[in-house]
């Protein structure tokens, strides 16, 4: 069973706006949420992150939220650049102790000029 | 610090050879991850150890696939002998526990034809 969903494969966007990325998860056992972003040809990098006891995290353009009563969390692009085009994981770290974070399949972001 | 480092890059194989895939971990960093990234099934966790010993070897697929940590700043995953449904991109990564995640390389592209 998938912990963590992203149910949209793919996103398009207008340069100067926001981009909405979107990611469920099935449990509440989680201590960190992430955001990785990934270029084609590289490996996935650290975007953001935000504690599970917190409900907002903002770095630059880049702000995570986390609703937990929905177990939801959504990573916001403002505004979108199209430097920005590549695929988003979310992912979760495990409270406990365990050292396997867990990935969603990927969002493709496309920022149009 | 010059991050994971993979090799190779690329490597285009026939059917029934051997792959060894190389791993370089950020020094420090005591646990080490193996993923495949394929279109269908998304960042696979194939295998990880800490420090050096293998943990959870769960998700490699078959007896054809095997990993080794000689130490601390090497690992291999050798496929033999290989197959064309083995084509994706192998991806390593490290971690030093904390909020930022893993680490990963660049990923070797692999093509079995």
């Amino acid at each position: 069973d998938q912990q963590v969903k992203q149910n949209s494969p793919s996103l398009s966007v207008q340069e100067g706006r926001i981009s909405i990325l979107n990611c469920d998860y099935t449990n509440s056992m989680f201590d960190y949420f992430l955001w990785y972003k990934k270029y084609p040809a590289e490996g996935p990098t650290f975007l953001i992150s935000i504690s599970s006891i917190k409900d907002k995290n903002e770095d630059g353009r880049f702000t995570v939220f986390l609703n937990k009563s929905a177990k939801h969390l959504s990573l916001h692009i403002v505004p979108s650049q199209p430097g920005d085009s590549a695929v988003y994981f979310c992912a979760a770290i495990p409270q406990g102790g365990s050292e396997k974070l867990v990935f969603g399949k990927g969002t493709k972001l496309t920022v149009n000029p | 610090d010059a991050g994971v480092i993979q090799s190779p890059r690329h490597e285009v194989t026939e059917m029934g050879q051997e792959v060894t895939l190389r791993c370089k971990p950020i020094s420090g960093h005591n646990s080490l991850f193996w993923y495949r990234q394929t279109m269908m099934r998304g960042l696979e966790l194939l295998i990880y150890f800490n420090n050096n010993v293998p943990i959870d070897d769960s998700g490699m697929p078959e007896d054809r696939f095997s990993a080794k940590m000689p130490n601390a700043s090497f690992s291999t995953l050798k496929i033999q002998p290989s197959e064309p449904r083995d084509s994706a991109v192998y991806f390593c990564a490290s971690w030093y526990r904390g909020k930022r995640g893993y680490t990963f390389g660049s990923g070797t592209r692999l093509t079995v034809v």
